[in-house]
């Protein structure tokens, strides 16, 4: 099994929909939680981090950490076409990150 | 405020050869980290430098080695190319303090093809 599981989609949505992107963990020392979004040709970009469990929102975005099920989820609301890229959840252990395979969301007009 | 820049952007190597890919940090971070991404899988962590000094390791060989200097910037080479090199690698920097605990700030990485 690995540390942190993702499903890699793809996944297509009409413009204006809910997306929501889960990921699993195996490791449950796991305390930070991050959620990058990676266009292509390009470097991720570090879009919210959570701390332990519990929920935090940033405009259009809102991270869920539930430790106790091991689970974490991004949802976007209002999704656009600029949404579209591959979604990569995080969660540090030590000095590394450790990364699911990423999500590849499509947001149509 | 400079982002994380690297060079080259591209780069052709043939297996056996060496190869040295440069990142320069994020104004004000002191902390860069290295990661290897295959095509279609996420990032995994290579190693991490921290006042010029290896601060962690991931599961990669010996072959894979890296330099940090003074200016915080760092190289990662990669001795005995193989096929299985061929990835874009990125560089991440972090600030001081707790925030190198979650902000790990990527550049745009070097795509290594390896033929």
């Amino acid at each position: 099994q690995k540390e942190v599981e993702q499903d890699p989609g793809p996944l297509s949505v009409p413009e204006g929909a809910i997306v929501s992107l889960n990921c699993t963990y195996s490791n449950s020392a796991f305390q930070y939680f991050m959620w990058y979004r990676q266009y292509s040709r390009k470097g991720p970009e570090l879009l919210m981090y959570t701390y332990s469990s519990g929920n935090k929102e940033d405009g259009r975005f809102t991270a869920q950490v539930d430790k106790s099920s091991k689970y974490i989820s991004l949802f976007i609301r209002d999704s656009q076409p600029s949404d579209s890229a591959t979604y990569l959840c995080a969660m540090r252990a030590g000095t590394a990150l450790i990364f699911g395979k990423g999500t590849t969301l499509s947001v149509s007009s | 405020e400079t982002g994380v820049t690297q060079s080259p952007t591209h780069l052709i190597k043939t297996r056996g050869q060496q190869v040295t890919l440069r990142c320069s940090s994020q104004s004000g971070h002191n902390t860069v980290s290295w990661y290897q991404q295959a095509l279609g899988q996420g990032p995994q962590f290579i190693f991490q430098y921290y006042r010029e000094e290896e601060n962690g390791r991931g599961n990669f060989p010996p072959r894979f080695s890296g330099l940090q200097f003074p200016n915080y910037s760092s190289e990662l080479n990669v001795n005995a190319l193989e096929l299985d090199d061929s990835a874009l690698y990125l560089c991440a920097s972090s600030p001081r303090g707790e925030g190198s605990l979650y902000e790990q700030y990527f550049g745009p990485g070097t795509r290594l093809t390896v033929t």
